[in-house]
């Protein structure tokens, strides 16, 4: 059965403090790996797409890496508008395009 | 700027009333989805669909139903709203390079 998991539930850092996300995953054929941030009350924004391990992507304070078992969400120098929840999501061959999320991780910054 | 827009965003409603989600992109998007997520809980996938007339169940059970008569549309109903049926419902359009959500709509049933 395909499945992903997310660790921690929780995370709370200093303003600055930098640390990883991390979303394992059990699949069948990996298609494409997801990560949202979704703020409370919204729906998940996108941001990125990692196909293949070994793959990184960055954007602004945030990089995504992938390996064949795990993805990590590496978080350098936050600051207090990072503090979201971090869905993690895998897209698998054969199913018709549909996403398998993890129950994400809730990061809270504080200044 | 939202491409994929939901009403309404807050529902609270009696139990046993019917009800509609609306859910419209401008994206031209083939492939629509709705998900179910409760607090602190990972999205579920209730329903989807691969284009005008084409609709199927998702891996979350559920007593909604949905219907795909334009592109841009993917209304989902409740004929029968039970408090169990409480939830945010989130719908979402992709094409070959990923997704997009929208606000999603928070219901509550009494």
């Amino acid at each position: 059965e395909d499945q992903v998991t997310q660790s921690p539930e929780a995370l709370r850092l200093q303003e600055g403090e930098s640390s990883s996300l991390n979303c394992s995953y059990t699949v069948s054929g990996l298609r494409g790996l997801f990560w949202y941030r979704q703020d409370p009350g919204k729906g998940p924004e996108f941001l990125f797409t990692l196909y293949s391990a070994g793959e990184e992507k960055e954007k602004e304070r945030l990089k995504a890496t992938l390996t064949k078992k795990e993805s990590f969400l590496h978080i350098t120098a936050p600051k207090p508008e990072d503090s979201a929840t971090y869905l993690c999501a895998v897209q698998v061959y054969n199913q018709g395009g549909k996403l398998i999320f993890g129950q994400g991780t809730e990061l809270s910054v504080k200044p | 700027e939202a491409d994929i827009y939901q009403t309404p965003r807050y529902l609270v409603i009696g139990t046993g009333k019917k009800i509609t989600l609306e859910c419209s992109q401008t994206m031209g998007h083939d492939k629509m989805y709705w998900y179910q997520q409760d607090p602190g809980m990972e999205l579920h996938l209730i329903h989807y669909s691969y284009g005008v007339n084409s609709t199927e169940k998702g891996d979350l059970s559920s007593e909604s139903t949905v219907s795909r008569i334009r592109t841009e549309h993917f209304p989902l109903t409740l004929e029968s709203a039970r408090p169990s049926h409480t939830s945010q419902y989130l719908c979402a359009s992709s094409d070959n390079y990923g997704y997009t959500f929208g606000s999603g709509t928070r219901l509550t049933v009494v």
